[in-house]
């Protein structure tokens, strides 16, 4: 059975509107979540590190005040695109790691009109 | 250079084919390397998961690592045209942040 599940699968939004995604944690609990976004033809690219109670971390070149992360509790974890844009549109992913391999939600394909 | 290089393909074979995936690396610190396999629009999903090097055998899947020369791979054997996807090659020095190759695009003409 599934281990994280995200929502929604997809989203629409218009340009200057905030999007929330979901993360869930469902076997067990998760203090670090990891997101990371994919543009078309490219690889998963590491967006942030989330850690449970405390600050996310963020990678080189992404916008800790537009991507807005919280993992308030050990099994969900949030990413809100802030006044998105139609360059944000993307497949956003996220995972966390069990004893031996990492987990996949089932992505949120973004898109920003 | 990317710390990840994998060709992105796509790859057309016909049914029944071995089916040969690589991946080179350049951190000398990875030492779990996996392959994910994803369908269009979906998450990845786990297929090998190798650590240090060694081979690796699961059903018709075969993973190679060769640290020596940071090279990784993936084998399908007898390919079937449900293993059309994009398989990703990742790296970890952690075992948790993942760097991933760009993916290669497989096709499997029945």
């Amino acid at each position: 059975g599934a281990v994280v599940s995200q929502h929604p699968s997809w989203v629409i939004c218009k340009s200057g509107t905030s999007v929330k995604i979901e993360c869930r944690s469902l076997d067990f609990q998760a203090t670090t979540m990891f997101w990371y976004r994919q543009f078309p033809k490219q690889s998963l690219m590491l967006m942030a590190t989330s850690n449970e109670g405390s600050k996310a971390t963020y990678e080189q070149g992404v916008e800790k005040d537009k991507f807005l992360i919280n993992h308030a509790s050990l099994t969900l974890s949030t990413l809100t695109v802030t006044s998105a844009h139609p360059e944000d549109s993307s497949f956003y992913i996220c995972s966390l790691t069990g004893l031996t391999e990492a987990f996949f939600g089932q992505g949120t394909r973004l898109t920003v009109v | 250079q990317k710390e990840v290089e994998q060709d992105p393909g796509p790859l057309s074979v016909p049914e029944g084919a071995i089916v040969s995936l690589n991946c080179t690396y350049s951190n000398s610190a990875f030492q779990y390397f996996m392959w994910y396999r994803q369908y269009s629009r979906k998450g990845p999903e786990l297929l090998m998961y190798t650590y240090s090097s060694g081979n690796k055998e699961d059903g018709r899947f075969t993973a190679q690592v060769d640290k020596s020369s940071k090279y990784i791979s993936l084998f399908i054997r007898d390919s079937q045209p449900s293993d059309s996807a994009t398989y990703l090659c990742a790296t970890s020095s952690s075992g948790d942040k993942l760097t991933f190759g760009t993916g290669t695009r497989l096709a499997v003409r029945p």
